[in-house]
């Protein structure tokens, strides 16, 4: 089955326990990112990744490291956790940039005390 | 002045009435448009791009006002299962995705 998967799907952490979201696509598209969703607000973006090796930074970068070592995999490594960083986490994937349809994973709801 | 404006909700309407709601975008250059569909702590799914010349699938029409810089969907025959949050998605002209907050749809039954 066609899927992006993310895990853990839910954390709860505390201040600076460094934390790594892992995100999976089996549909061997060349494009992932990394949102955010908040309350009242539109999904933002992170990062992106136009392929392996190539990563860049989104509207919401800051506090945020991210890989692209192998096509299928685009963890969201966060360092050093703050409580404005508690948020819904969304992976995305799509064939290459600009595709019109993104496949989203189900999601990950962090939480920093 | 956010970039993609939605009212948020929630409406509230009977099963199988008609329900239409808007979307602004404040970039007039703006490429591409697009409804996603996104029920409670799940992933966004797109619905539906939205065309210029208007476009239909099924019971949901979604239109494009370039002039207004709107754009809207309308929902016909609603359904229970329409209930979620429906996202305006603005694809900018430097083609970054822009995404509104969601309009919040519950369906009564």
């Amino acid at each position: 089955e066609a899927q992006v998967t993310q895990n853990p799907r839910y954390l709860i952490t505390v201040t600076g326990k460094k934390l790594t979201v892992t995100c999976s696509q089996n549909m061997n598209h060349e494009y992932m990112s990394w949102y955010r969703q908040d309350p009242g607000l539109g999904l933002r973006q992170i990062y992106y990744s136009m392929n392996v090796e190539v990563t860049d930074k989104g509207d919401v970068p800051e506090g945020y490291k991210v890989s692209r070592k192998e096509k299928r995999n685009f963890p969201l490594i966060l360092e050093s956790p703050s409580p404005n960083q508690t948020s819904l986490y969304f992976c995305a994937s799509s064939p290459r940039e600009y595709q019109n349809t993104q496949y989203f994973g189900p999601g990950t709801r962090l939480t920093v005390l | 002045r956010k970039e993609v404006e939605q009212d948020p909700g929630p409406f509230n309407v009977p099963e199988g009435a008609t329900v239409a709601f808007n979307c602004t975008y404040s970039n007039s250059a703006s490429q591409s448009f697009f409804w996603y569909r996104q029920d409670c702590r799940k992933e966004p799914k797109l619905l539906m791009s939205v065309y210029s010349s208007g476009n239909e699938d099924g019971r949901f029409t979604a239109q494009l006002n370039r002039a207004s810089q709107y754009i809207s969907l309308l929902i016909r025959d609603s359904k229970l299962s329409d209930s979620a949050t429906y996202l305006c998605v603005v694809r900018d002209s430097n083609y970054q995705l822009i995404w509104g907050a969601g309009t919040k749809l519950i369906i009564k039954p």
